[in-house]
């Protein structure tokens, strides 16, 4: 079974500054997928980056990007320029690949984030 | 294109008594999940069907839980009787059934918070 940990139940920034965001997980899996997801305050939740494990090349989408450390199992994600928008609710999650029918998600217990003025 | 809904947004109900969410999925996707979280802790993988069929309903707590997807469109979710336990946001997605490609990206519901007294 997969696990996934993150360690900081609440981080503050500044606007324009910027944070990182811990993940580790533990899977016995060879192949697999990580994503950050981000909940505003009462709004949907929507995806903010993906990693494929296989991939060693770290995703980057605008202001978002992750380290991706496969050997130790860690997954931050980095935002730049921190804007009040980016106050959420974020969760780390882990999915294995589709082998015939798609998978579930492994969620962290997620780190709320509260960027300020 | 409308996203996942879940009805209500809101339920308070008493120890004992019967609930029942609803998730309407993106038009077209197959694939349907419900996922909880309960206050502080991980979201927490209940099932997921395929079409009208459960795939996997390993995360399912107990048999006060039923899930239906009755013509594959919508689900809903009858919590029955409720516990005290059961409190947490109970969260929907969906997402395509492609077998051409690795991963499947899950769209969220806005969930819905269930609190029983």
């Amino acid at each position: 079974a997969q696990t996934v940990t993150q360690s900081q139940p609440e981080m503050s920034v500044q606007e324009a500054e910027t944070v990182t965001l811990s993940c580790t997980y533990d899977t016995s899996e060879n192949n697999y997928y990580l994503f950050w997801y981000k909940q505003p305050p009462s709004r949907q939740m929507i995806l903010v980056i993906r990693q494929e494990a296989y991939k060693q090349q770290n995703a980057t989408e605008n202001r978002f990007s992750v380290n991706f450390q496969k050997a130790a199992k860690s997954f931050s994600l980095k935002i730049s320029d921190s804007q009040l928008g980016d106050t959420a609710m974020y969760f780390c999650a882990f999915m294995k690949p589709y082998t015939g029918t798609a998978s579930k998600l492994t969620f962290g217990t997620g780190t709320r984030l509260q960027v300020t003025l | 294109e409308a996203g996942v809904t879940q009805f209500p947004s809101h339920s308070v109900i008493e120890k004992g008594q019967t609930v029942t969410l609803r998730c309407d999925p993106i038009s077209g996707h197959d694939n349907l999940y419900w996922y909880r979280r309960v206050m502080g802790k991980e979201i927490k993988f209940l099932l997921h069907f395929v079409k009208e069929s459960k795939q996997d309903e390993s995360g399912m707590p107990n048999n006060r839980f039923l899930a239906e997807r009755t013509g594959g469109t919508y689900s809903t979710l009858k919590v029955q009787p409720a516990e005290l336990e059961d409190s947490g946001v109970y969260f929907c997605a969906s997402s395509q059934e492609k077998a051409a490609i690795s991963y499947n990206e899950q769209f969220f519901g806005p969930g819905t918070r269930l609190t029983v007294l």
